[in-house]
C-alpha cells in the first residue's frame, strides 16, 4: 500500500474556476503535510504547508486537514492558465523525510 | 536571499562510472535532503543530512552515498552507475525548527546513464 495516495488525474478544469486536489496517507504519527507545484521541467516549489486540523489559506490557496480522516487538499480558487501543473502532496512523519505522492496533473483551459 | 543550487545541472556518464553531485542550501539552513526522480518511481528520499551527519537513509543500494560540509554543502555520490539511476536528482534545505520542516528544492541534475 502506498503511504501517500492522490487522485493521479489528469485534472482538468475550466480558468476561473476552482481546482480541488486530494491526498491521504497511511501513517498516523505523521506531523507536517506540504504540497508543491512542479512545472514540466522545473523542480517542486512549495506552495502551501500545514501542522494542524482546519483550513489554512494563502491567496487562492486553501489546504485543508483532517488528521482524524487521514486527508489533506489543497483548493485553488480563481484557476488560472499558469498554475496548470502537476501538484504534489508531501508528508513527515518524527523522521523528518518527505513522502511524496505520485502527483495529480492539473490543466487549466483557457 | 538565494535558493538552493545544485551543480552540474546535466550529466550524461556510462555505465560503471561514478559520479559527484554538489548542493548548496540556503544560507542559514543546516539539513540538506537527497531526492531521485524518476518517471515510474516519482520522488523518492535517498538521504538526509544535518549538521555534517546522516540522520536519515532512503531504502537505496549502497552505491549511492553522501556527505555534508562544516557550511553545510552537501554532495552526493553514486558508484558504479547502472542504466536505471538515470533521473533527476533533486537537494533541498530546511532550517529545522522544532516540527517545522518545510524543504526548499534546487533546481536539479540531471543524470543520464549510458
Amino acid at each position: 500500500q502506498k503511504e501517500v495516495e492522490q487522485n493521479s488525474g489528469p485534472l482538468s478544469v475550466p480558468e476561473g474556476a476552482i481546482a480541488s486536489l486530494n491526498c491521504t496517507y497511511s501513517d498516523r504519527v505523521s506531523q507536517s503535510f506540504f504540497w508543491y507545484r512542479q512545472y514540466s521541467g522545473k523542480s517542486p516549489e512549495l506552495i502551501m504547508s500545514i501542522y494542524s486540523n482546519g483550513d489554512k489559506e494563502d491567496g487562492r490557496f486553501t489546504a485543508q486537514l483532517n488528521k482524524a480522516s487521514q486527508y489533506v487538499s489543497l483548493l485553488i480558487r480563481d484557476s488560472q492558465p499558469s498554475d496548470s501543473a502537476t501538484y504534489l502532496c508531501a508528508v513527515s512523519g518524527s523522521a523528518r523525510q518527505l513522502t511524496f505522492g505520485s502527483g495529480t496533473q492539473l490543466t487549466v483551459l483557457p | 536571499k538565494a535558493g538552493v543550487t545544485q551543480t552540474p545541472r546535466y550529466l550524461i556518464k556510462t555505465r560503471g562510472q561514478q559520479v559527484t553531485l554538489s548542493c548548496s542550501p540556503i544560507s542559514g539552513h543546516r539539513s540538506v535532503s537527497w531526492y531521485q526522480q524518476t518517471p515510474g518511481q516519482g520522488l523518492q528520499f535517498l538521504f538526509e543530512y544535518f549538521s555534517e551527519t546522516q540522520r536519515n537513509k532512503g531504502n537505496f543500494p549502497g552505491r549511492f552515498s553522501g556527505r555534508q560540509f562544516s557550511n553545510s554543502r552537501s554532495e552526493m555520490n553514486v558508484s558504479t552507475l547502472e542504466l536505471g539511476d538515470s533521473a533527476l536528482y533533486l537537494c533541498a534545505s530546511s532550517f529545522q525548527r522544532e516540527t517545522l520542516n518545510e524543504q526548499f528544492f534546487g533546481p536539479g541534475t540531471r543524470l543520464t546513464v549510458l
